[in-house]
């Protein structure tokens, strides 16, 4: 158990609705991060903040947007979903980020990710 | 090299083995080097966080070397066991340009240990 709680586990639901994927890191941590693992592919980021403010963007779609709380839980918000978007969702936490410090502290602990299944 | 890319995509071998496997990496404004373990239908796992040239770490069983001058390292596993299996994924962190502060993943090598 790596501390970061996601939920829910599962969605199914159907082409363009919206749906908010929840994440809470782990205890101390000021770092999260989403990320998207569809069929075949590696791990593709999403985006990263850092104790309330948005710190770097990858692949995300303009469709998706995340935010992170004054608890420093997050959200990704998911909108127009598409059946590409069926995918197994991971959010991640650190201590800190690289921005900061190259050491472990970077380390990131990933949470047990949300399968999302868009009929 | 731009982006993150590990080799071989798979490996099969038996128990008692010992193997190894790389990751390459753009060496120009490098920053650290992670290296996670994930097995099937759980989370990936932080096995190591490399930042300066001719760093070797080691975790039981499982050790790595870094070359950031070149851009790659290396992971071994010494005597393979059957709970070895699993996704093995290394990631680049770039202290510039568009990638600032990311970790960008390679596709893994699948590693498989038969009895």
């Amino acid at each position: 158990d790596s501390g970061v709680t996601q939920t829910p586990k599962h969605l199914i639901t159907a082409t363009g609705q919206r749906v908010t994927l929840r994440c809470s890191p782990r205890s101390g941590d000021l770092s999260v991060y989403w990320y998207q693992q569809s069929l075949d592919q590696g791990l593709q980021f999403l985006i990263h903040y850092y104790n309330g403010e948005e710190r770097a963007k990858g692949n995300i779609l303009e469709r998706f947007s995340a935010q992170q709380f004054p608890d420093l839980h997050s959200e990704l918000n998911l909108s127009s979903l598409e059946l590409g978007d069926s995918a197994l969702y991971f959010c991640a936490s650190s201590v800190l980020w690289g921005g900061l410090s190259r050491s472990s502290y970077n380390e990131q602990f990933f949470g047990p990710g949300t399968r999302l299944t868009v009929l | 090299i731009l982006n993150v890319e590990q080799s071989p995509q798979s490996l099969h071998v038996q128990e008692g083995d010992s193997t190894n496997f790389t990751c390459s990496f753009p060496s120009s404004n490098f920053y650290a080097l992670h290296w996670y373990r994930w097995e099937t239908a759980k989370s990936p796992e932080a096995l190591f966080v490399m930042t300066l040239n001719g760093d070797e770490k080691k975790k039981g069983r499982i050790s790595a070397t870094l070359n950031t001058k070149e851009g790659y390292s290396y992971l071994y596993i010494k005597g393979s066991q059957p709970e070895d299996s699993a996704t093995y994924l290394c990631a680049s962190l770039m202290a510039g340009g568009t990638s600032y502060g990311k970790l960008t993943f390679g596709q893994g090598t699948i590693l498989t240990v038969h009895p």
